[in-house]
């Protein structure tokens, strides 16, 4: 059974540019969360979505947007990149069932911002 | 809102001891109090979690206990190995559904 899936590992922007990150979950998780970690303010909770609809949001700018296609795959997009948006990007997908749920997290995806 | 407060942020251990990690939340709504355990290049992953109806869980080496009175739960690792070295994270979930993770504990293990 293939884990969740994202791309790109790496990634080099600069400032004003956006970016597109890429979630592919594991079969039959309809659920995808995305996180944003770094070193200062550790794991934060973007947003998440679950039949292509945001089911909750974090306390984030709306220069972080995302969405989910109907086959669960999920992305999520930074738009007029900062310095402090230098981070690695997390997916987690989970089964379709609200409340607790057993997140299952991709090996994310490093953007680092010049 | 909701916080969750992780301590110590950083624990080394002798191999073969035991470390203890302890989280503790402000009024919160959840339920479900899972840990993570992040290595080096990875995603973070599940290693143990605990429902408010039980007081204590163990699976091998690992275990946590929650006590939802004083608003604290603890992982607790026995007879550490140096496959354990890591950050591992404590999450709690708020009346809205939100996820919340504490700011992790990096855990040496020394040889």
């Amino acid at each position: 059974k293939a884990g969740v899936t994202q791309t790109p590992r790496y990634l080099i922007k600069t400032r004003g540019q956006q970016v597109t990150l890429s979630c592919s979950p594991i079969s039959g998780h309809r659920s995808v969360s995305w996180y944003q970690q770094t070193p200062g303010q550790g794991l934060q909770f973007l947003f998440e979505y679950f039949s292509e609809t945001q089911r909750n949001k974090g306390n984030f700018p709306g220069r972080f947007s995302g969405r989910q296609f109907s086959n669960s795959r999920s992305e999520m997009n930074v738009s007029t990149l900062e310095l402090g948006d230098s981070a690695l990007y997390l997916c987690a997908s989970s089964l379709p069932s609200s409340g607790a749920n057993v997140l299952t997290f991709g090996a994310g995806s490093r953007l680092t911002v010049l | 809102g909701e916080n969750v407060e992780q301590h110590p942020s950083t624990l080394s251990v002798q191999e073969g001891d035991s470390a203890v990690i302890k989280c503790t939340y402000s009024d919160s709504a959840s339920n479900y109090f899972p840990w993570y355990k992040q290595e080096l290049g990875k995603g973070p992953q599940l290693i143990i979690d605990i429902r408010s109806n039980v007081g204590e869980k163990k699976d091998q080496r690992i275990a946590v206990t929650l006590n939802k009175t004083a608003k604290h739960f603890s992982l607790h690792i026995t007879e550490t190995q140096p496959e354990d070295s890591a950050v591992y994270f404590c999450v709690i979930m708020n009346r809205d559904d939100k996820i919340i993770f504490g700011k992790g504990t990096r855990l040496h293990i020394l040889p």
